[in-house]
């Protein structure tokens, strides 16, 4: 298993730019997150998803679009980057089997390191 | 609505000596508790969770958190500091039976001085 992982590693993009960040889960998990991490905030929920073809807001939703066509993808948009999107972002998906003993946990891709200049 | 707070961003201790990362959260309903440790350039790890089967709760890496209803607290704490032990650390909550996305705390920095 390859678990959570997150393309690209590495991205600097200009104002205006446009770009997609890619998740995928090989566990079959149903529900998949995106957070942003900046110093001093901890982890800050961008937007999460609760099945296929499911999306909701989370606490920082806006300048983000999300789409989960397939239940082992999750893609983060962002239409129009701007400089406060510099970050890390992170990709997280969790087990909601409560047979599995790992119930409830998230676990999390590598991240992807994002600058707008 | 829940929310987490981490007492200290940067904790600092000697090789050998305790440690102790205070966590305290806000819930309406029983909650589900969680430690990550964050390595640096590295995504986060689970160290341990709580999920009301008992509330001392052992980890990886000679970790333990005690669950305490009254003080609605969470520390994590471990015997003797490693060097090794050095990163960040994230405490999180969300509801029973976690319908609700994990609320993470701002994080606390561990340094280990040799």
């Amino acid at each position: 298993n390859a678990g959570v992982t997150q393309t690209p590693k590495f991205r600097v993009l200009k104002t205006g730019q446009s770009m997609t960040l890619l998740c995928a889960q090989d566990m079959n998990h149903e529900y998949m997150y995106w957070y942003r991490q900046d110093p001093g905030m901890g982890l800050r929920l961008i937007h999460y998803s609760v099945g296929e073809g499911t999306t909701a807001k989370g606490e920082v939703p806006d300048g983000y679009n999300v789409s989960r066509l397939k239940k082992q993808n999750f893609l983060l948009g962002l239409e129009s980057a701007a400089p406060s999107q510099t970050s890390v972002y992170f990709c997280a998906s969790r087990v909601t089997t409560r047979t599995s003993g790992t119930y409830n946990e998230q676990f999390f891709g590598p991240g992807t390191r994002l600058t707008v200049l | 609505a829940q929310s987490v707070t981490q007492l200290g961003s940067h904790v600092s201790v000697s090789e050998g000596a305790l440690v102790l990362l205070r966590c305290n959260y806000s819930s309406s309903v029983p909650p589900y508790l969680f430690w990550y440790v964050q390595y640096p350039n590295q995504g986060l790890q689970l160290l341990l969770k709580y999920t009301s089967a008992a509330t001392l709760v052992k980890g990886i890496n000679g970790f333990e958190a005690e669950f305490k209803k009254s003080e609605t607290s969470f520390h994590l704490t471990k015997p003797s500091a490693h060097m090794s032990d050095a990163a960040e650390y994230f405490c999180a909550v969300s509801d029973q039976p976690g319908n609700t996305p994990l609320v993470f705390g701002k994080g606390t920095r561990l340094s280990v001085i040799a």
